[in-house]
């Protein structure tokens, strides 16, 4: 089992739709989820972190944490042709330090 | 003020070369990371230092690959010799001490024939 999974997609959303990412991580005892976004041949950038159970709010973007499930989720509202990347799971794992692990990532794309 | 720089942003090399990559971190972080991307295997932490010093190599493949941060503002990361298989983007990323936010340099697209 992999420790971060993603689904690769391409998940295709229509402008102004809700796109919804997921992602499941395999150590239960992981602390923190961080959600980066990647557009093709460029570097990650960071969208948003999240710790504690619930939801956490940031402009269009709400990130989702369920530890009893091990589950993180990144929902986009009102999508647009701009988010087309590819969105990109990290966690760090329990014990400490600035290590991250990420996901494979999940290709979305916002059509017209 | 400026990102993380990396340098040389493209590098096409033959089989069994030494290949050298360079990082420079944004002033005043501490932790530097080395970051390997393939479509196969995603994005992968090699290496990571805090104050200059080598905290998790786990993620080194082998011992062709060895990297060191000499002082605060520069980091190489040596592959000695080359193989096809290293074929990858190679990220250098930098934080600073207690901040969660990672600053990805633009990446050295390495191509080994």
């Amino acid at each position: 089992q992999k420790e971060v999974e993603q689904n690769s997609g391409p998940l295709s959303v229509p402008e102004g739709a809700i796109a919804s990412l997921n992602c499941t991580y395999s150590d239960r005892g992981s602390q923190s989820f961080f959600w980066y976004r990647q557009y093709s041949g460029k570097s990650p950038e960071l969208i948003m972190f999240i710790y504690s159970n619930g939801d956490k709010e940031d402009g269009r973007f709400t990130a989702q944490l369920n530890k009893a499930s091990q589950y993180v989720s990144l929902l986009i509202r009102d999508s647009q042709p701009s988010d087309s990347a590819t969105y990109l799971c990290a966690v760090k794992p329990p014990g400490g330090g600035n290590k991250l692990t990420f996901g494979t990532g999940t290709q979305l794309k916002v059509e017209l | 003020d400026a990102g993380v720089i990396q340098s040389p942003r493209h590098e096409v090399t033959e089989m069994g070369q030494e290949v050298t990559l360079r990082c420079k971190p944004i002033s005043g972080h501490n932790s530097l990371f080395w970051y390997r991307q393939t479509m196969m295997r995603g994005l992968e932490l090699l290496i990571y230092f805090n104050n200059n010093v080598p905290i998790d190599d786990s993620g080194m493949p082998e011992d062709r690959f060895s990297a060191k941060m000499p002082n605060a503002s520069f980091s190489t990361l040596k592959i000695q010799p080359s193989e096809p298989r290293d074929s990858a983007v190679y990220f250098c990323a930098s934080s600073s001490s207690g901040a969660e936010t990672q600053y990805f340099g633009p990446g050295t697209r390495l191509l080994v024939l």
